[in-house]
């Protein structure tokens, strides 16, 4: 049972591009959520998803910024135009449910973005 | 907007001293977990604690959550090389989201 797979673990972006991070959830989960991380600080959240819905985006910032988890294949965040102030790790994690004192979020080892 | 805030936020220490890391906020959270991080990984879990005032233990690491489930502590005796890395609560809010604190990151030399 694969944990969680994060894909690209390295990306290089120039100014004004667009960025494509993939996240395949562990096998029987259906909950996914991303957090961003600067270096030496803790994570951001950005966006929690289920199957096919957006259920809190509160963290995302309006811009440039979308997610999203299909019916089918692995979740995407998306950053169109990318500043160097996206520069960051960007870290997805997945659940089999809501979360709980039983229900615990496992952590994919992250895309790293560079914007040159 | 919920904030946890860690302290301290660096800790360098000779192998074989103890350590205590806190967690802190004004929020009320249902469950609160730690994870330590290494570099170039996610987070991985090593405790989570749902009932106030809870204490639970994991070798040499004992975990402790508030009484009134806003803050939580971390204590590590005799500390290793190994417990090198970066040491993060994460709250869990009724919007079914983890809240990340600001993190500590513990260095410890031989």
């Amino acid at each position: 049972n694969a944990g969680v797979m994060q894909n690209p673990r390295h990306l290089v972006r120039r100014r004004g591009q667009e960025a494509r991070l993939r996240c395949s959830p562990m096998k029987g989960h259906s909950h996914v959520y991303w957090y961003r991380q600067l270096p030496e600080e803790g994570l951001k959240f950005m966006v929690y998803l289920q199957k096919e819905n957006i259920i809190d985006e509160s963290g995302m910032p309006k811009e440039r910024f979308s997610a999203e988890f299909p019916k089918e294949g692995p979740s995407i965040l998306r950053i169109q135009q990318v500043v160097r102030g996206d520069s960051a790790a960007y870290f997805c994690a997945s659940s089999p449910a809501r979360i709980s004192g039983a229900n615990v979020l496992t952590f994919g080892a992250g895309s790293r973005l560079t914007v040159l | 907007t919920q904030l946890l805030e860690q302290s301290p936020q660096f800790l360098s220490i000779q192998e074989g001293e103890n350590l205590t890391v806190y967690c802190n906020s004004s929020s009320v959270f249902s469950s609160l977990q730690w994870y330590r991080q290494e570099p170039g990984e996610g987070p991985v879990l090593l405790v989570t604690v749902v009932t106030g005032g809870e204490v639970k233990k994991l070798k040499r690491l004992t975990f402790q959550f508030g009484d009134a489930r806003k803050d939580s502590s971390l204590h590590i005796t005799a500390a290793q090389p190994g417990d090198t890395g970066l040491y993060l609560c994460a709250g869990a809010i009724v919007t079914d989201k983890l809240i990340f604190g600001t993190g500590t990151r513990l260095q410890v030399f031989p």
